[in-house]
């Protein structure tokens, strides 16, 4: 069985572009999480999305912003790019509400 | 909003020793999770805690949880060098309706000594 996966895995912008990532979750999962670690911040939550609602939102400003697809794909969008958002993108599946969430390996965001 | 505290954040051990991580949360919650983050990779699931007393083990990690004192330990046994990595304990957020959003601790670097 596939594990989430995530595309690209790394990035390189330059502050003021806009960035895309995608999320494929786990066959059959219909939840998805996306989350930002720094090390200074730490995992911090984005958003959720579930059934191609939004779910929840972080506190994160609006130049973050998601979507999720019918067949559960899900991709995060970033715009107007700072240097403060080069950061380690995870995105989580999971089954159902209070399951297990697996993580994909990320996609690494530099700004620069 | 829920706030999730772990300790300590840096832990070195010799191998063959035991250690404990404490993980405290500061509202009510009725999930808690356990993660491991090697460097440079994703996060691994290890353990998932939904009831007071819920208590499990693997290998050489046991995790619990007490949801009236808003306490998660995971409890290394005998420590190998192959668990060196950074352990995140993860609370799931219970207001609004359903809904998979977690609230992470700082982690704990565990790294494991010859």
């Amino acid at each position: 069985k596939a594990g989430v996966t995530q595309t690209p895995r790394y990035l390189i912008k330059t502050r003021g572009q806009q960035v895309t990532l995608s999320c494929s979750p786990i066959s059959g999962h219909r939840s998805v999480s996306w989350y930002q670690q720094t090390p200074g911040q730490g995992l911090q939550f984005l958003f959720e999305y579930f059934s191609e609602t939004q779910r929840n939102k972080g506190n994160f400003p609006g130049r973050f912003s998601g979507r999720q697809f019918s067949n559960s794909r899900s991709e995060m969008n970033v715009s107007t790019l700072e240097l403060g958002d080069s950061a380690l993108y995870l995105c989580a599946s999971s089954l159902q509400t209070k399951d297990i969430q697996y993580f994909g390996a990320g996609t690494r965001l530099s700004v620069l | 909003e829920l706030k999730v505290e772990q300790n300590p954040l840096f832990l070195s051990m010799q191998e063959g020793k035991n250690y404990t991580i404490y993980c405290n949360y500061s509202t009510t919650s009725d999930r808690l999770y356990w993660y491991r983050q090697d460097p440079g990779k994703s996060l691994e699931s290890l353990f998932v805690l939904l009831s007071n007393g819920a208590v499990k083990q693997e290998g050489r990690l046991m995790a619990s949880l007490d949801t009236k004192a808003r306490l998660s330990t995971l409890h290394i046994t005998a420590a190998v060098h192959d668990l060196s990595a950074t352990y995140f304990c993860a609370v799931g957020m219970n207001y609004g309706g359903a809904t998979n959003k977690l609230i992470f601790g700082t982690g704990t670097l565990l790294a494991v000594q010859p």
